[in-house]
């Protein structure tokens, strides 16, 4: 069974920077499990963000960006608002047409 | 513009089975991977099944595998999830999404999501 693995929460100021991450609970990510990252607000479908580790979904402005730092997906928010307070989910492609969400961090602005 | 509208969910009693449907508009639909994602009350989200674009290979999360089956009319720009043996541990939002090419990895575009229930 595999389990992806996100921070359950983090918090960042107004205007800083924050770095939230994805793990595999059998090994390192890499650009083969093509990580996603999307955005959710409480009552709202999801908004993707980031596809195939560090291609912006239309429309998402360049705060958001993907990489992978170690072993582990990454999603860095430079410049944070307040809008930005919302879960955020990662994705992975493990093979076999099969794919596994993250459970999700929970972002808070203050 | 990419839309994706989702209808068929509601109330159904365990054992029962529903129909999910998705129709979508803006974009080529034979051309891309479709896929189901659910989120239960209060959780987070599911990976359910994904299909190719023509429809020729499917997958499935083990938690559905031999209850629920992903199809799709290209004709007819619509994605289907039949669903059966529903149990409570079924009940979520179901998202359709859209994939960003003939390849099933990734999610560029959701619907709005169709809520079903299981509940005696």
């Amino acid at each position: 069974q595999t389990v992806v693995t996100q921070e359950p929460s983090f918090s960042v100021s107004p205007g800083g920077t924050v770095t939230l991450t994805c793990g595999l609970s059998s090994g390192s990510v890499s650009t083969d499990n093509s990580p996603s990252w999307f955005q959710q607000t409480p009552g709202q479908a999801p908004r993707t963000l980031i596809l195939s580790t560090n291609t912006r979904s239309s429309g998402v402005p360049d705060r958001f960006s993907g990489s992978i730092l170690g072993n582990k997906a990454a999603l860095t928010i430079t410049g944070a608002q307040a809008d930005d307070e919302s879960d955020y989910y990662c994705a992975l492609y493990v093979g076999s047409g099969i794919s596994v969400f993250g459970g999700g961090t929970k972002l808070t602005v203050l | 513009d990419v839309q994706l509208l989702e209808s068929g969910g509601g109330f159904v009693q365990p054992g029962g089975s529903l129909r999910l449907s998705c129709v979508a508009s803006g974009f080529t639909f034979y051309n891309y991977a479709m896929g189901w994602v659910r989120q239960a009350p209060g959780r987070g989200l599911e990976w359910v099944s994904d299909i190719s674009g023509g429809g020729g290979s499917t997958y499935y999360a083990d938690s559905v595998k031999g209850r629920f089956t992903i199809s799709r009319d290209n004709s007819k720009n619509t994605l289907f999830l039949q669903m059966s043996s529903l149990r409570a541990e079924d009940t979520a939002i179901y998202y359709c999404a859209k994939k960003p090419d003939l390849a099933v990895t990734g999610t560029d575009y959701w619907g709005q999501g169709t809520l079903v229930t299981v509940s005696s």
